[in-house]
């Protein structure tokens, strides 16, 4: 079974501050991708990074980066220089080739607030 | 602008009625996705299809329906069978192999 695990239902920062949202996951596959998705309180889903297994170097978009280990099955994301904008619901979220077909498996969330 | 849309933002049924969420998309993809969230469970998934006339239950299909005569659209029918349908309900779409996901502004159902 493949299972998505965010153990921080809340966290803060102060703005301008560096913030790392955990997730961990299980699963004996070898072929998946992960992703982080931000919900602010419009609850518009957005994509924020995306990690493919096979690579070895960490995503990395802007303020936003991850900490992929592979043999931890652990896919951290880091917000570098926090700004207001970056409080929501952040979740991770996984796809695993080829057994779940296109099935994605979400975390359950962590609410991040930035402080001013 | 491609996108998603689902109609309508907010709706507003009675206990008992079948109630058909829409969702549509202009971005030629293949797969479509319905998934229901509640506070502190995160997203989870009812149906998805990774092509048309095809779809697949997901982890809580019971009480729900889908078709998918057209590409472009993913309807999904919340049946009277469903015991708790009050939720926000999530439609998406992938963009091909790097299987990234576009997500829909939402639905709120409430039924009383």
């Amino acid at each position: 079974a493949q299972t998505v695990t965010q153990s921080q239902p809340e966290m803060s920062v102060q703005e301008a501050e560096t913030v790392t949202l955990s997730c961990t996951y299980d699963t004996s596959e070898n072929n998946y991708y992960l992703f982080w998705y931000k919900q602010p309180p419009s609850r518009q889903m957005i994509l924020v990074i995306r990690q493919e297994a096979y690579k070895q170097q960490n995503a990395t978009e802007n303020r936003f980066s991850v900490n992929f280990q592979k043999a931890a099955k652990s896919f951290s994301l880091k917000i570098s220089d926090s700004q207001l904008g970056d409080t929501a619901m952040y979740f991770c979220a996984f796809i695993f080739l080829p057994s779940t077909g296109n099935q994605f498996y979400f975390g359950t969330g962590t609410s991040l607030t930035v402080i001013p | 602008d491609g996108g998603i849309t689902q109609s309508p933002k907010y709706l507003f049924r009675k206990e008992g009625q079948n109630v058909t969420l829409s969702c549509e998309q202009n971005l030629n993809h293949d797969a479509m996705y319905w998934y229901r969230q509640d506070p502190g469970q995160g997203l989870r998934l009812i149906y998805y299809s990774q092509i048309v006339n095809d779809f697949q239950k997901g982890d809580i299909a019971e009480g729900y329906s889908v078709s998918r005569e057209k590409k472009e659209s993913f309807p999904l029918t919340v049946t009277s069978a469903q015991k708790n349908p009050t939720a926000f309900y999530l439609c998406a779409s992938t963009r091909g192999r790097n299987y990234e996901q576009y997500f829909g502004p939402g639905t709120r159902l409430t039924v009383t």
